[in-house]
């Protein structure tokens, strides 16, 4: 079975803070992604990663930056937490390219955020 | 207009109830089509996975795709409390878009 990890599921931040959310993926899957989660707005993509080193913007990216520096590992990184970040964020995988096409993605359990 | 439409619900139904979800989408260029069941509190986890037009079924679940109409479905033969979760729509080509997600609530 497809095993994305999330690191930390509950966390409170203070606003201001940086914040960092780790993601690990056990299928050698090429592609990662993050996205957030909020009532009513659905699913929106934060950022992907391609390939080690390579990141595009989503839909929402803004207060956001990724990093990642070794194929399984993906984290996200909130440089200055604000209250409307506050959200559930959820990290997947998936084992086609970009440009291939994405047939499935594979998500973690979820960290859910509160910045007070 | 939204790419991908699903309607959010709720939807409740008596167990043993054959429950019906839909989403309609607008970009023709979409070919794979997913659902994905999510408890609350937990990651969306895959159910089923369709690629092009047609049925595919899974024990109690079938998917649906109608590309001509774009229009997919997911339904649920004899419905189980178990199975009480939010339902999102999910299809793609070059990347993945979801709808919103039906709240079901299956009552025993």
């Amino acid at each position: 079975d497809v095993k994305v990890t999330q690191s930390s599921r509950y966390l409170v931040k203070r606003t201001g803070e940086k914040v960092f959310l780790e993601c690990v993926q056990d299928m050698d899957h090429e592609n990662m992604f993050w996205y957030r989660q909020d009532p009513g707005l659905g699913l929106r993509l934060i950022y992907f990663s391609y390939d080690v080193k390579m990141k595009e913007k989503g839909d929402i990216p803004e207060g956001y930056s990724v990093s990642r520096e070794k194929k399984e590992r993906f984290s996200l990184i909130l440089e200055s937490a604000s209250t409307n970040q506050t959200s559930m964020y959820l990290c997947a995988s998936s084992f086609r390219r970009v440009g291939q096409g994405v047939n499935t993605i594979y998500f973690g359990e979820g960290s859910w955020l509160t910045v007070v | 207009q939204k790419e991908v439409e699903q309607d959010p619900g709720p939807l409740s139904v008596p167990e043993g109830a054959i429950v019906s979800l839909n989403c309609t989408y607008s970009n023709s260029a979409f070919q794979y089509f997913m659902w994905y069941r999510q408890y609350s509190r937990k990651g969306p986890e895959l159910l089923m996975y369709t690629y092009s037009s047609g049925n595919k079924e899974d024990g109690r679940f079938t998917a649906q795709v109608d590309k001509s109409s774009k229009y997919i479905s997911l339904f649920i033969r004899d419905s189980q409390p178990s199975d009480s979760a939010t339902y999102l729509c999910a299809m793609s080509r070059n990347d993945m878009r979801f709808g919103a997600g039906t709240r079901l609530t299956v009552k025993p």
